[in-house]
């Protein structure tokens, strides 16, 4: 079983629309979570970062973090075109120097 | 404006060569950070260094090597021996004690032709 699960997609959605993302993951030791996005060759850009478990807000997104059951999601709110990129679920298990396990990646396509 | 840099944004390279690629941060972070990514693989840890003169070897540190003189400065050299060269490479660095999330470059693309 690998540490961190994420489906690869695509997932298309229309303008408008809410999209769900997802990641579940093994390792209980897991404190620090983190979604990044990514556009077509460019570098991930960080977009929400959680401790522990609950809900982050930050604009149309949310993050939501639920160890209990190992879950991760990110929800993006009227869903943009613009949006359209692979978004990377990445986790560690402490702070400071510590390395982040990554997701797959997810491709999300919104069309107009 | 503060960030980190990759360069080249492409390098192409003949078998049997070695080539370094370049990553520069102005964040004053303490740790840096050099992945590899694939289609279908996600990014998997090549080579990590928390302080200046001390590297740590990642996931799939074979035919790979760092060095960490600087602060600033953390070039990744993929050697003669790593076998499947061809990769998009991200270099990241996190500001470690109680920041735990990390900041990519815009990535090198090499292709060994």
């Amino acid at each position: 079983q690998k540490e961190v699960e994420q489906d690869p997609g695509p997932l298309s959605v229309p303008e408008g629309a809410i999209v769900s993302l997802n990641c579940t993951y093994s390792n209980s030791a897991f404190q620090y979570f983190m979604w990044y996005r990514q556009y077509s060759r460019k570098g991930p850009e960080l977009l929400m970062y959680t401790y522990s478990s609950g809900n982050k807000e930050d604009g149309r997104f949310t993050a939501q973090v639920d160890k209990s059951s190992k879950y991760i999601s990110l929800f993006i709110r009227d869903s943009q075109p613009s949006d359209s990129a692979t978004y990377l679920c990445a986790m560690s298990r402490y702070s400071g120097y510590s390395t982040l396990t990554f997701g797959k990646g997810t491709m999300l396509l919104v069309s107009p | 404006d503060g960030g980190i840099t990759q360069s080249p944004k492409y390098l192409f390279r003949k078998e049997g060569q070695n080539v370094t690629l370049s990553c520069e941060q102005n964040l004053n972070h303490d740790a840096m950070y050099w992945y590899r990514q694939d289609p279908g693989q996600g990014l998997r840890l090549i080579y990590y260094s928390q302080i200046v003169n001390d590297f740590q070897k990642g996931d799939i540190a074979e035919g790979y090597s760092v060095s960490r003189e600087k602060k600033e400065s953390f070039p990744l050299t993929v050697t003669s021996a790593q076998k499947n060269p061809t990769a998009f490479y991200l270099c990241a660095s996190s500001g470690g004690r109680e920041n735990t999330e990390a900041f990519f470059g815009q990535g090198t693309r090499l292709t060994v032709v």
